[in-house]
């Protein structure tokens, strides 16, 4: 079954740190996003990505990059963790163009310290 | 301000009976989808409605575009209905989604 998978589920992380979140799609779209989800801010896009090599800004890139080294995998690095990146993040996949589904993963929870 | 907005921000119902949720945006859509969230936060997407009206199981989508606006209706709402459900929008740019801040549906038995 065609899915989005997010690792890890959970983190925890030290201000300063660095953050790999990671993303991976078997439903071969070439669209990929990643989210943040705050109270009272909705879904805001991050960063989201054409295809393998594409990596395009979203609303609120500041702090984050983005990588998507082949058509299943995007990941979202931090490279120094704040308390403000605490939040939980979503990866998605799909086209509203195409009508493609438009598939979420399952979340992570982020925690700076 | 906000480009996509929904109401009521927060629904209580009891179990069968039926609800509404609003959709208004601010810019021409090329594309509109409906959401559903999980109180666990999982996300799923619902159905997709551009305009006209759509059907999928007990849920009903219509959507007026030249007046901006999108209803879903959910008949005989069950407690596995509450959750929030969300509204987003393809302006065509790019294929970036701008999200409602959804409808919070609680459904008592």
């Amino acid at each position: 079954e065609a899915a989005v998978t997010q690792s890890p589920r959970n983190k925890v992380a030290v201000t300063g740190g660095k953050v790999t979140l990671s993303c991976n799609q078997t439903n071969n779209h070439n669209n990929m996003y990643w989210y943040r989800q705050d109270t009272g801010h909705g879904l805001r896009l991050i960063h989201y990505s054409y295809g393998a090599g594409s990596t395009e800004k979203g609303d609120i890139p500041d702090g984050y990059k983005a990588s998507r080294p082949s058509q299943e995998n995007f990941s979202l690095i931090l490279e120094l963790a704040t308390p403000s990146q605490t939040s939980v993040y979503f990866c998605a996949s799909g086209d509203v163009k195409t009508n493609s589904d438009y598939t979420f993963g399952s979340g992570t929870r982020l925690l700076v310290i | 301000g906000q480009q996509v907005q929904q109401s009521p921000a927060s629904l209580v119902l009891q179990e069968g009976e039926n609800a509404e949720l609003q959709c208004n945006f601010s810019s021409t859509a090329t594309q509109l989808q409906w959401f559903y969230q999980s109180p666990g936060g999982s996300l799923v997407s619902l159905l997709s409605n551009p305009s006209g009206t759509k059907h999928t199981g007990r849920l009903t989508s219509t959507t007026v575009t030249k007046e901006r606006r999108s209803s879903l209706h959910i008949s005989s709402s069950q407690t596995t209905d509450s959750g929030t459900y969300l509204c987003a929008i393809d302006v065509g740019d790019n294929s970036k989604l701008i999200w409602g801040l959804g409808t919070s549906l609680v459904v008592n038995p």
